[in-house]
């Protein structure tokens, strides 16, 4: 079956410039997380809903980043006057609930110029 | 505060040899612990996990090892495969925590399996 899909896969964007970014999860999938990945290091937690509510977004690194999911399936995770610093790997995993595992999609490589 | 660490950045294993990939916790709330592969400009992929009730699991080629103690687990790859070249992360997860099982990811062990 379809595994989860992002997209765009690759984002070049000017500093200040906002972002939107999509992830198609899982059909089925109630838990969907978004993970920043930045070079050489390991994926980040950035925030979790189950359905579409939000539960926990102590991960997004500041006010710019918000993420919605308002129907329970797909999300977006948008990123408003980019700067260097969010250049980066932007992960999407979803699951069923409580499951043993998470199930990542390839990622958008954001850079920011 | 890095709460799962993977230290060797880097590992060489001849072909057929077994592959050990280390990785420590600190955070003692952890109770279960996986690892995934990833391929460049691919999504980790799910790989094998432990939860903290046991101290070993195996799937295939592939086996885990947890020192609940020690704070240390490990992932033996016998015998190993040029497909296995990839980086291998270890993460973990605090299950008791209902409803998010966020993941805590170490940065990574890049192996590389020598023909």
């Amino acid at each position: 079956g379809a595994g989860v899909s992002q997209s765009p896969r690759y984002k070049v964007a000017k500093r200040g410039q906002d972002v939107a970014l999509r992830c198609d999860p899982i059909s089925g999938h109630v838990s969907l997380f978004w993970y920043q990945q930045a070079l050489g290091q390991g994926p980040e937690f950035l925030t979790y809903f189950q359905n579409e509510a939000q539960l926990d977004k102590s991960g997004l690194p500041s006010d710019r980043f918000f993420a919605e999911r308002p129907e329970g399936s797909v999300s977006t995770l948008k990123i408003q006057r980019t700067q260097q610093e969010d250049s980066a790997v932007y992960l999407c995993a979803s699951s069923p609930l409580r499951a043993d595992t998470q199930y990542f999609g390839p990622g958008t490589r954001l850079t920011v110029l | 505060d890095q709460q799962v660490k993977q230290n060797s950045p880097s590992l060489s294993v001849q072909e057929g040899r077994i592959s050990i990939l280390n990785c420590d916790y600190t955070n003692s709330m952890f109770d279960y612990f996986l690892w995934y592969k990833k391929y460049p400009a691919e999504g980790p992929t799910f790989l094998i996990s432990i939860s903290s009730i046991k101290d070993k699991n195996e799937d295939g080629r592939f086996t885990v090892f947890l020192n609940k103690s020690a704070k240390h687990l490990s992932l033996h790859i016998v015998p190993s495969q040029p497909g296995d070249s990839a980086v291998y992360f270890c993460a973990a997860s605090a299950r008791s925590n209902f409803g998010n099982e966020k993941l805590t990811f170490g940065t990574g062990t890049r192996l590389t399996i020598i023909p």
